[in-house]
C-alpha cells in the first residue's frame, strides 16, 4: 500500500467552478501535512500546510481529519491559473516527507 | 523561505558520463534532500544529505552511483555516475529550513536526458 494515495484526475471544471480532492495516508503517525502546486516542467511549490482545525488561504481550504487519515482541498471559485497538478505530502519522523501522485485540475475557460 | 538554487537547469548527456548538480541556499538549513522525478511520476527521494557525513541512501538507491556531498549547511551536490538512459528524470535539491512541522522547498529542478 501506498504512504499517500491521490485520485490522479484529471479534474476538468470550468471557471468559477468549486473543486475538491482527497488524499489518504496511511501512517497514523503522520505530524505534518502539506498541499504543494506543481506546473508542467517546473518544481513543486507549497501552497499550503494543512492544520488539524483546518485552514484557508484565500479561494483556497485545507481539511485534516486524523480519525480516518485523509486531507483535503478546496478550491473556490476556479480560475484558469489554477490549472496544475496538486500534491499531498506527508511528513513523519522529522525528515521523511511522502508524496502523493498528484491530481491534474485543468480549469477551462 | 529559503532560496534555493539549482545548476545546471538541464543537461543532455551521453551514456557511461557522469553529471554534477548543485544546490545552493541562501541560509543555513537543517535538512538537505535529493528526488527524482520520473516522466508522469511522482517525486521519489533518493537521499538525505547530511553536513559532515556521509548521505543517507534511500533503498534502490546507492552511493557508488549517486554519490552526495555537503560540506556545509547550504551547498550540496548530486553526482549522477555512468549514466544510462534510465537516469533521464528532472533531479530535485531541497531543503527543510525549520522545525519539525515546516515543509519542504525545492529548488527548480536539473532536467536530465541522457542519450
Amino acid at each position: 500500500r501506498k504512504e499517500v494515495e491521490q485520485d490522479p484526475g484529471p479534474f476538468n471544471v470550468p471557471e468559477g467552478a468549486t473543486v475538491a480532492f482527497n488524499c489518504t495516508y496511511s501512517n497514523s503517525a503522520s505530524q505534518s501535512f502539506f498541499w504543494y502546486r506543481q506546473d508542467c516542467r517546473k518544481e513543486p511549490k507549497l501552497l499550503m500546510s494543512v492544520y488539524s482545525s483546518g485552514n484557508e488561504d484565500g479561494r483556497f481550504t485545507a481539511q485534516l481529519n486524523r480519525a480516518s487519515q485523509y486531507i483535503s482541498l478546496l478550491i473556490r471559485d476556479s480560475k484558469l491559473s489554477d490549472s496544475a497538478t496538486y500534491l499531498c505530502v506527508v511528513n513523519y519522523n522529522f525528515n521523511k516527507f511522502y508524496f502523493g501522485s498528484g491530481t491534474k485540475l485543468n480549469v477551462k475557460p | 523561505s529559503a532560496v534555493i538554487s539549482q545548476k545546471p537547469s538541464r543537461d543532455i548527456c551521453q551514456r557511461g558520463t557522469s553529471l554534477t548538480i548543485q544546490c545552493q541556499v541562501d541560509s543555513q538549513v537543517t535538512m538537505m534532500f535529493w528526488y527524482r522525478q520520473q516522466p508522469g511520476q511522482s517525486l521519489t527521494l533518493i537521499a538525505t544529505a547530511n553536513q559532515g557525513s556521509e548521505a543517507t541512501y534511500e533503498s534502490g538507491f546507492v552511493i557508488d552511483k549517486f554519490p552526495i556531498s555537503r560540506p556545509n549547511l547550504t551547498f550540496s551536490t548530486l553526482t549522477v555516475s555512468n549514466m544510462s538512459p534510465e537516469d533521464s528524470s528532472i533531479y530535485l535539491c531541497s531543503a527543510k529550513t525549520g522545525g519539525t512541522n515546516s515543509p519542504l522547498h525545492f529548488g527548480n529542478g536539473t532536467r536530465l536526458t541522457v542519450t
